[in-house]
């Protein structure tokens, strides 16, 4: 079953510009993760953000968490046109008594125009 | 050092065959995920072992895939017989303990069933 569904679906900006992304999940987490996909190539983990946290920083990536809310979002700021991929977030499946998978959205398909 | 390695990259068989995928994870790594990805239904965790033993394997689709780990450093998912319906790109990962550690991918298998 899908657990974070992220928001928007595809997003296109100019290069210098912030990106941000938002993910929705449904049920209690430990931590929620970030990843991201070029075109042809696997997932790479970008940030952990475990629930006890608000905010993380790495580089120009900043992820915030609202369990109140149940979602989090990611900010890629002064985006460069390498920055061009898809964006997951992924949840552990603690509440479906397994909290060793990840379940991953659909993730939002990021262009940076040059 | 060499992340998880997947062999083939591509694979194109006709229906009705036997199709073995292989993975070799990071080295040290305890967990091994199988993941399929389509554009319908996104990334979907097929099976997952913990130290070679298969822990579970709720989202194996059907009587038709099997996967085996028969050592630490290899692992193969099997689909027999093939079906158009499995094409799809497949990734392996490797993570340490799972739950709050990242995975690591591989660049994943893309298979076409003609």
């Amino acid at each position: 079953s899908q657990q974070g569904e992220e928001d928007p679906q595809a997003l296109s900006i100019q290069e210098g510009e912030n990106a941000t992304m938002n993910c929705s999940y449904k049920t209690s987490i430990n931590n929620l993760q970030w990843y991201r996909q070029n075109s042809g190539r696997g997932l790479v983990h970008l940030i952990l953000i475990r629930s006890n946290e608000r905010e993380k920083h790495s580089g120009r990536l900043r992820v915030t968490l609202d369990t109140s809310k149940k979602s989090s979002s990611l900010l890629i700021t002064a985006s460069r046109a390498a920055d061009t991929a898809s964006y997951f977030c992924a949840t552990d499946a603690r509440a479906q008594g397994g909290s060793e998978k990840l379940v991953f959205g659909k993730g939002t398909k990021l262009t940076v125009n040059p | 050092d060499a992340g998880v390695i997947q062999s083939p990259r591509h694979e194109v068989t006709e229906m009705g065959q036997e199709v073995t995928l292989r993975c070799k994870p990071i080295s040290g790594h305890d967990y091994l995920f199988w993941y399929r990805q389509t554009m319908m239904r996104g990334l979907e965790l097929l099976i997952y072992f913990n130290n070679n033993v298969p822990i579970d394997d709720s989202g194996m689709p059907e009587d038709r895939f099997s996967a085996k780990m028969p050592n630490a450093s290899f692992s193969t998912l099997k689909i027999q017989p093939s079906e158009p319906r499995d094409s799809a790109v497949y990734f392996c990962a490797s993570s340490f303990w799972a739950g709050s550690r990242p995975q690591h991918f591989g660049d994943g298998t893309r298979l076409s069933i003609l």
